[in-house]
């Protein structure tokens, strides 16, 4: 089983839908969730933190059932400017402590809205 | 802006160079993790440096080694290049300690080993 694994996508929906993305993660003794956004030949940039059960900014919510080991993204009412990848990051801790942790990150859903 | 900064932006070697890519930590972060993403894929860990010492490595063979400086700036050197180590290299810094989880990317060297 991938580390991280996300919906292969694409993902092309109109203006004003609402589209869900899914993750699965394997490491059970992740503790932090993120989901990135990734726009084409640019840098992956923090989209949302996911820490506990759930939260919510704006039109952007996002889930986690840590007994499925389980994430979502739901973005409602789509903009143009939504279109990029989204990608699913789940942290591991370093062996090394001090509180320092690598990022394992999905393959990431493309997702394209259409006007 | 994350406030990461990398350098060169984009770099072309050929197969058997060596190469030494650069990155900027935001300020007040003391945590510098390399990642590399190839084409269609999501960033994979490289390193991560830590108070000038590497603090956890990913899957990446010897010949991927990097160095912290006392300012928090870091480099990654490649050895040996192959032509499947073309790719986007992301420096990310956080902070490192309780509730420093969230990593901030630089805008990426774009290698091609030609």
């Amino acid at each position: 089983r991938k580390e991280v694994e996300q919906d292969p996508g694409p993902f092309n929906v109109p203006e004003g839908a609402t589209v869900a993305f899914n993750c699965t993660y394997s490491n059970s003794a992740s503790q932090s969730f993120f989901w990135y956004r990734q726009d084409c030949r640019k840098e992956p940039k923090l989209l949302m933190s996911v820490y506990s059960s759930g939260n919510e900014d704006g039109r952007f919510t996002a889930q986690l059932n840590r007994a499925s080991q389980y994430i979502s993204l739901l973005i409602r009412d789509s903009k143009l400017s939504d279109s990029a990848t989204y990608l699913c990051v789940v942290d591991q801790a370093l062996h090394s402590g001090a509180g320092s942790y690598q990022l394992t990150f999905g393959k990431g859903t493309k997702l394209s809205v259409i006007p | 802006e994350t406030g990461v900064t990398q350098s060169p932006t984009h770099l072309i070697k050929t197969r058997g160079q060596q190469v030494t890519l650069r990155c900027s930590s935001q300020s007040g972060h003391n945590t510098v993790s390399w990642y590399q993403q190839a084409l269609g894929q999501g960033p994979q860990f490289i390193f991560q440096y830590y108070r000038e010492e590497e603090n956890g490595r990913g899957n990446f063979p010897p010949r991927f080694s990097g160095l912290q400086f006392p300012n928090y700036s870091s480099e990654l050197n490649v050895n040996a290049l192959e032509l499947d180590d073309s790719a986007l290299y992301l420096c990310a810094s956080s902070l490192a300690g309780p509730g420093g989880y969230e990593q901030y990317f630089g805008p990426g060297t774009r290698l091609t080993v030609t």
